[in-house]
């Protein structure tokens, strides 16, 4: 592995089921991201995390939740997925903390929700 | 509220030189990137102004204002290849990441 992989790399799913969307990276870096992208709109921050062990929320938190319980992996799972999921979305890494630093992304996942 | 414009979309020729703008208002500021991101692929970094001026990378540059909530991308001598959005992000005072939704640069032969 080099970077950030993500999987899957596409999925079509019913509304009301669970989904969750995988991120590892191998940069050892301390904090990780979760964005969508959505056409018209610049990419919107979901949730984060500063560290393993900790997480925060971003700016559109409401319908996900994710861990990271060791450094390399941050998944991201949607409960009950709804329609207005749909998207492309896209984990990132990046070495120091808090998003001052260059931002690394995966290949980023697009998920459509029927 | 937080805010970030770009052009939607723009259009030059191959060889010519393109200037994209990118106008903030957010509170606080930390920083400035510039992505450039490739049809169906993840954002890459281009660059990061922190202090006002001009940062000259190769044939890119990017410039900042902090008194005018102003930076812009300077593209030199463009190939074809440099067809893709490029993406004005302004780090924040809680140091998260507010992105603009992108300026999608066309290149011409």
């Amino acid at each position: 592995i080099a970077g950030i992989t993500q999987a899957p790399t596409s999925q079509i799913l019913a509304a009301g089921r669970r989904m969750t969307l995988r991120c590892t990276q191998d940069m050892r870096h301390n904090a990780m991201y979760w964005y969508r992208q959505d056409l018209g709109l610049g990419l919107r921050l979901i949730h984060y995390s500063n560290t393993a062990g900790t997480t925060g929320k971003g700016e559109v938190p409401d319908g996900y939740s994710v861990s990271r319980a060791n450094t390399d992996d941050f998944p991201l799972t949607l409960a009950s997925a709804v329609p207005s999921q749909t998207s492309v979305y896209f984990c990132a890494s990046s070495e120091g903390l808090a998003g001052a630093d260059t931002q690394y992304f995966g290949p980023g996942t697009r998920l459509t929700v029927l | 509220g937080q805010n970030i414009d770009q052009p939607t979309e723009m259009t030059a020729t191959e060889g010519a030189i393109v200037q994209i703008n990118c106008t903030y208002q957010t509170s606080g500021f930390n920083g400035l990137f510039w992505y450039q991101q490739h049809a169906g692929e993840a954002p890459t970094f281009l660059s990061y102004n922190v202090l006002d001026g001009l940062e000259e990378k190769g044939r890119f540059s990017s410039f900042l204002s902090r008194s005018k909530g102003y930076s812009y991308l300077l593209l030199k001598e463009l190939q074809m290849k440099d067809s893709a959005s490029y993406l004005c992000a302004v780090l924040d005072s809680n140091y998260q990441l507010i992105w603009g939704a992108g300026t999608k640069l066309i290149i011409k032969p």
